[in-house]
């Protein structure tokens, strides 16, 4: 059964520093997605994004975060300059359309800013 | 503003029993829900979805019943078995509304099984 991968599914950065998180959608999924889940918390969308473009996003999404679908399999999600709040789970997800349709969810990479 | 809740943040039920998973939506606007499940460690799993055009989904073992009425959507479990033992999340959107791309989702439901 196909599914959304994610890497790295632990990363730990120094406050300030850039990180890159890595999905890989569902190959024939056209829509994809950022929610972040903090610790005890609910998910939260981040970004939504069709046809090489941002489709929507959230008030979390500010100028530190960014996406780029840089080839034909990879989503990648960059946060900037971290901050010790950015610290989460980041969920990946795809769907194959927009509308009334099931996202599919990664199993999330856990970023740690110390 | 939108929101999305849940009225018990624990359930503990007996194997064997049915569960039910309660969430309440205030967008009037949301006309597709999905029930998702998250064990620990994992992204939500897809469990069932419901438009607001239906009242009642069933699949294996869940039923989704949505109240447009009173903007109240359940989750039934049927026979409930220690595999069920996770997080439950509803999650709205807007289905071909202005904010269709994103998913709102509830503060979770624990629902611990016991044997």
């Amino acid at each position: 059964e196909p599914e959304v991968t994610q890497t790295p599914s632990h990363q730990v950065t120094q406050m300030g520093q850039e990180v890159i998180l890595r999905c890989v959608p569902i190959s024939n999924h056209l829509y994809f997605y950022w929610y972040r889940q903090i610790l005890g918390q609910k998910v939260e969308f981040l970004v939504s994004f069709y046809n090489n473009e941002i489709s929507e996003k959230s008030e979390i999404f500010d100028d530190q975060f960014s996406v780029e679908r840089p080839d034909g399999s990879n989503f990648t999600l960059k946060i900037r300059s971290t901050k010790l709040e950015d610290s989460a789970m980041y969920f990946c997800a795809s769907s194959t359309n927009r509308f009334y349709n099931e996202q599919f969810f990664g199993p999330g990479t856990r970023l740690t800013v110390l | 503003g939108e929101s999305v809740g849940l009225h018990l943040p624990t359930l503990s039920v007996q194997e064997g029993d049915n569960s039910i998973i309660n969430c309440a939506y205030s967008n009037s606007a949301s006309d597709y829900f999905i029930w998702y499940k998250q064990e620990s460690g994992k992204g939500p799993q897809f469990i069932i979805d419901i438009r607001s055009n239906m009242d009642k989904r069933q699949g294996q073992r869940v039923t989704v019943l949505l109240n447009k009425t009173v903007k109240h959507l359940s989750l039934q479990i049927a026979a409930t078995q220690p595999g069920d033992s996770a997080v439950y999340f509803c999650a709205e959107n807007e289905g071909l509304g202005d904010s269709s791309y994103k998913l709102i989702f509830g503060s979770g439901t624990r629902l611990l099984v016991r044997p």
